[in-house]
Parts: structure tokens; C-alpha cells; sequence
């Protein structure tokens, strides 16, 4: 159990269009989903915290205008790039939680993201 | 920011033990030690956790020193599929806290 599916695992678009990249908590409910951005052999940068039903919590320095998070129910997070620009290029990378007691958090394949 | 130190790479030979330290001294008495993996392009996996007693699954074996300063992970026959980047987190063991990644350790397995 406790599997989260990414979609896409890879998308090219060009500059100036937005992105959407979704995070699926297949076999259990998510109210809390995370966000992470990942850039060529560094580590794993947290962006925001998706809550369902309610407002994403944005780390210090992520443009909350720039990246919309939205946790429209207990399966689904969604981040859209908006806007995108090639220093957006990245690897992008959301998790979930089963619960209030877990055995870590679950992390999703990612999505590389290429903007040209 | 992240809690935790560890080096920044080891090798390890095939078929031996990887033994990987962590460093956390500034852990409180609520949060767990969290051991994750990363293989190239892929996102993170869970290895194991612990809070004070030494653990081990089918993957590895946690060894959490007495005064919680401190731990290790252990892979006790690595192979070269273990090769990845090895991230020690620590934290709070409840629903809904945000999971930190420091800059973990590259571990290479060799034939």
C-alpha cells in the first residue's frame, strides 16, 4: 500500500505557457501533500505544503503566484507552473502521508520539467 | 533547515557491508530518525525510521546511538543497485510535519 503516482514523468513546454503536473495518492487519503523541487545534483528543496481544502503553505522564496498548488480533494494535489520561464527546468518531485501515525512519507516518480 | 550531517560520499564494496553515519545532535525527544534513498531521477524512498531503539527491515538495519546523537544505517550486503543518494531526516512522526532533505550522502557500490 501507500503508492503515489506522478503524472507526467516528463514534459517539455516553452516559455511562457503553464504547467500542470499532478500527484495522485492511489490507495489511501492524503489531507496533507508536499511539494519539492530538485535541480542537477543538489538536493531536495521543499516548495510548499498542499492542504486539502484549504490554502498551500509556501516556503521562504517560492512564488506562490509563480507556482499554484491546489488539493482539491484527498487524492489530488496539483502544482501548475505558470508562466514558465528555463530557470523553472527542473525535477519536481511530491509526496503524501497515510495519516496521523506513518511509516514516512510516500514520494511520487517525479516529473522532469524542460523549458525551451 | 535540515538537521542532520552526514558525508558526502562513501564506496562500499559489493557484497559487503555499507555502513552510513549520521550526525543529528540537536534531535528533541519527539522526533524520529528517517532514512531515505534516492536513486538517479526517481523520487525518494523510505528505508526505515526509528526514535531510541535500533531497527531492521528486509532493506536495512538502524542503529540509533544511546544518546540520540547519532546514528547509523546499515545495508548489510550492498549490491550495486544500492548505489544512490542516502538522505537522514529527522522528525516529528505525526501527520501533516514537513520532511526537510539535507545534502545526504552519494554511496557507490563497486564490483
Amino acid at each position: 500500500g501507500a503508492v503515489v503516482s506522478q503524472h507526467p514523468s516528463w514534459v517539455i513546454c516553452k516559455s511562457g505557457t503553464s504547467v500542470k503536473i499532478e500527484c495522485r495518492s492511489l490507495d489511501f487519503q492524503a489531507t496533507t501533500m508536499f511539494w519539492y523541487r530538485q535541480f542537477p545534483k543538489q538536493s531536495l528543496m521543499l516548495m510548499a505544503t498542499s492542504n486539502e481544502g484549504s490554502k498551500a503553505t509556501y516556503e521562504q522564496g517560492v512564488e506562490k503566484d509563480k507556482f499554484l498548488i491546489n488539493h482539491a480533494s484527498l487524492t489530488l494535489s496539483t502544482l501548475t507552473v505558470t508562466s514558465a520561464h528555463p530557470e523553472d527546468s527542473s525535477f519536481y518531485i511530491c509526496s503524501a502521508s497515510k495519516g496521523v501515525v506513518n511509516y514516512g512519507y510516500t514520494f511520487g516518480s517525479g516529473t522532469r520539467l524542460t523549458v525551451v | 533547515d535540515a538537521k542532520t550531517t552526514q558525508p558526502p560520499s562513501m564506496d562500499c564494496a559489493e557484497g559487503r557491508a555499507a555502513n552510513l553515519p549520521c550526525n543529528h545532535s540537536t534531535i528533541s525527544g519527539n522526533e524520529y530518525v528517517y532514512w531515505y534513498r534516492q536513486i538517479h531521477s526517481q523520487g525518494p524512498q523510505y528505508i526505515i525510521h526509528g526514535l531510541k531503539n535500533n531497527e531492521t527491515n528486509e532493506m536495512a538495519s538502524l542503529i540509533i546511538t544511546e544518546d540520540r546523537k547519532s546514528s547509523t544505517l546499515i545495508l548489510p550486503h550492498a549490491t550495486l543497485r544500492d548505489t544512490a543518494v542516502y538522505y537522514c531526516i529527522v522528525r516529528e512522526n505525526t501527520g501533516g510535519f514537513k520532511t526537510i532533505f539535507g545534502a545526504g550522502t552519494r554511496l557507490f557500490v563497486k564490483a
